[in-house]
């Protein structure tokens, strides 16, 4: 079976300051990763995703993450927070196994403060 | 449409009576999966539409709760007897095909208010 865990509910940075959002996964088969933001009152939209070729992912709005398969991590992150980051951030796995279901981990609400 | 519509986008309903969400995927998606989004419960799996497939139904939470897809396309999740705790956000997603690490595409969700 596969699971995700987010370790931190809330996360609070500064604006300029770096943006580190941590991300395990547990998953019989390779797996493959996704990061979710989801706005106030929107839906979810794709950030980036890790389908098995280059380990360091970039997606939209400046983030990137890296899959670790040693640490079974795929942690967001990016360099320079912006006010307009505020948001809440959820990290997925899907694998052949769970026939492309994603699951996801309990959310992340980042907060920048000025 | 360009992107994965839901509708109505707020509903309010009083315990007890049935309720019915529609999703209109992605033109072309023969994916469509449904998820719940509780305070404090995250996003929960419901159930997954693949072409014409049974639908895989493990996530739902009890028999007042069901979907339908008609013609590959349009879907709708019934729920009957609506009770307080059913009260969420109901997520509609649709992917162009199963298989490895397709893109899901997410509506931006009906939000459900039993009272």
């Amino acid at each position: 079976a596969q699971s995700v865990t987010q370790l931190g509910s809330h996360v609070s940075v500064s604006e300029g300051a770096l943006v580190l959002l941590r991300c395990n996964y547990s998953s019989s088969v390779p797996p493959y990763l996704f990061w979710y933001v989801q706005y106030p009152n929107q839906g979810l939209q794709l950030l980036l995703k890790y389908t098995s070729a280059a380990t360091l992912v970039k997606g939209i709005n400046g983030f990137e993450a890296e899959f670790k398969k040693s640490e079974t991590s795929f942690h967001l992150t990016k360099p320079s927070a912006h006010m307009s980051d505020a948001a809440e951030y959820f990290c997925a796995v899907s694998d052949l196994n769970a026939g492309n279901m994603l699951t996801f981990g309990g959310g992340t609400r980042l907060m920048v403060k000025p | 449409g360009a992107g994965v519509s839901q509708s109505p986008s707020n509903k309010v309903t009083e315990k007890g009576k049935d309720v019915e969400l529609r999703c209109d995927p992605i033109s072309g998606h023969t994916a469509l999966y449904w998820y719940r989004q509780s305070l404090g419960q995250g996003l929960e799996f419901l159930i997954y539409f693949q072409g014409n497939s049974a639908p895989d139904k493990s996530g739902l939470p009890s028999d007042r709760f069901s979907a339908e897809r008609t013609g590959g396309s349009v879907s709708t999740l019934t729920i009957q007897r609506t009770q307080q705790e059913d009260s969420a956000v109901y997520l509609c997603a649709s992917s162009l095909r199963q298989g490895s690490g397709n893109t899901i595409y997410f509506g931006e969700g009906s939000w459900l208010t039993v009272v």
